[in-house]
């Protein structure tokens, strides 16, 4: 039962440097989400897809872009990493996007930005 | 606007004290509000949801739509019961879940 697995774990990116975050589920759901966990902040909405070959903005998408070319992938890109981006991202699936749904996380992907 | 709001960062309790996680939402549709809970190293996890009306772990949450809050209790803390929680509000059509801000709890031996 792998779930939604992220790739990497941790990273270290210097300023400017551009890197992808890689994520995949494997319980055919439609809607995909990238978070990112700051302290006090909670989880807040990067950008999230409504099925394979859309994408769509969340509560915080500027400095990143996503692609879904493949309903179980969804990609989270950095162009240009700023220090403002050290954070824990969270790769999510659900079933649909009603808000009714449970939502299914990945382990966490750790990317500090010196 | 909606938001969910969880007024403590930080809540430290004995072992076998009542805890209760406050959460307070504002929607003005038809909520539907989950309890998702992070252990150690572990994954963001659903804990419970209102509509199913469970008790999972011992904890239980109840919907008050008349003051609004969702407060998650358990009569009796355990220390694995240590993690970061996070209570999210949910709805119908294209409404996405937002979650709070998170509370931590620490149960002390």
């Amino acid at each position: 039962n792998a779930g939604v697995t992220q790739t990497p774990k941790f990273r270290v990116l210097k300023t400017g440097q551009s890197m992808t975050l890689l994520c995949a589920q494997d319980m055919n759901h439609e809607y995909m989400y990238w978070y990112r966990q700051d302290p006090g902040m909670g989880l807040r909405l990067i950008h999230y897809s409504v099925g394979e070959g859309t994408t769509a903005k969340g509560e915080v998408p500027d400095g990143y872009n996503v692609s879904r070319l493949k309903k179980q992938n969804f990609l989270l890109g950095l162009e240009s990493a700023a220090p403002s981006q050290t954070s824990v991202y969270f790769c999510a699936s659900s079933y649909s996007g009603t808000g009714r749904n449970t939502i299914y996380f990945g382990e966490g992907s750790w990317l500090t930005v010196v | 606007a909606q938001r969910v709001t969880q007024p403590e960062k930080l809540l430290s309790v004995f072992k076998g004290a009542p805890v209760e996680l406050k959460c307070n939402y504002s929607y003005s549709g038809s909520p539907e509000l989950f309890w998702y809970v992070q252990y150690s190293r572990q994954r963001l996890q659903l804990l419970l949801r209102h509509i199913s009306r469970e008790s999972i772990k011992g904890f239980t949450a109840d919907l008050n739509k008349g003051e609004t809050s969702f407060h998650l209790k358990k009569p009796f803390a355990q220390e694995e019961d240590s993690a970061m929680y996070y209570c999210a509000l949910g709805g119908g059509g294209g409404f996405k879940t937002i979650f709070g801000a998170g509370t931590r709890l620490f149960v002390k031996a």
